[in-house]
């Protein structure tokens, strides 16, 4: 089963509007955790590593005022768009690593289609 | 130069048939090699996971690591149409955190 969950799964909102996205570990405490931007037909971007109880690390060219992550406890991160725009529209995935298991690979969430008229 | 390259197709084949999705790597610090499988509107699922130059098998899938060419390749045996869905091949290196994804391959497997 599914162990990283993501919600909503689906939003549309009109422009200017700041929608927040929640990504859950659902059987394990995640220190660490991801968020990834994938437009049509593109691969997986990193947006930004969200670490637990400090700030996140965001990628070059990722605006950290824009992309606001929080990640407040250890089973839960969240990513908000602020004041979104019709070329924020895209796929939003998050993904955690379970600490028990060191180097093993990232577990994701299946995503959030954020659509913005 | 991307860091990893992977063909984007998209590949269609006869169900029953062998598949044999590629990447190339540039980066030789990379140790860890993954394979995502995407449906669409889906997060990525992971197929297999291997560090090690060689193969491993788990049912239908064979995934091959070259290091010394730096390629990889992920191998489905007797193709349903079930395995439809776009191909993620995913490189980090040990004790970071990022990983470098290639583009994706989207496969069709036509009854």
């Amino acid at each position: 089963g599914a162990v990283v969950s993501q919600h909503p799964s689906w939003v549309i909102c009109k422009s200017g509007t700041s929608v927040k996205i929640e990504c859950r570990s659902l059987d394990f405490q995640a220190t660490t955790m991801f968020w990834y931007r994938q437009f049509p037909k593109q691969s997986l971007m990193l947006m930004a590593t969200s670490n637990e109880g400090s700030k996140a690390t965001y990628e070059q060219g990722v605006e950290k005022d824009k992309f606001l992550i929080n990640h407040a406890s250890l089973t839960l991160s969240t990513l908000t768009v602020t004041s979104a725009h019709p070329e924020d529209s895209s796929f939003y995935i998050c993904s955690a690593r379970s600490p028990r298991t060191g180097n093993q690979p990232q577990h994701f969430g299946d995503g959030t289609r954020l659509s913005i008229l | 130069q991307k860091e990893v390259e992977q063909d984007p197709g998209p590949l269609s084949v006869p169900e029953g048939a062998i598949v044999s999705l590629n990447c190339t790597y540039s980066n030789s610090a990379f140790q860890y090699f993954m394979w995502y499988r995407q449906y669409s509107r889906k997060g990525p699922e992971l197929l297999m996971y291997t560090y090690s130059s060689g193969n491993k098998e788990d049912g239908r899938f064979t995934a091959q690591v070259d290091k010394s060419s730096k390629y990889i390749s992920l191998f489905i045996r007797d193709s349903q149409p079930s395995d439809s869905a776009t191909y993620l091949c995913a490189i980090f290196t040990g004790g970071g955190n990022k990983l470098t994804f290639g583009t994706g391959t989207q496969l069709k497997v036509e009854l």
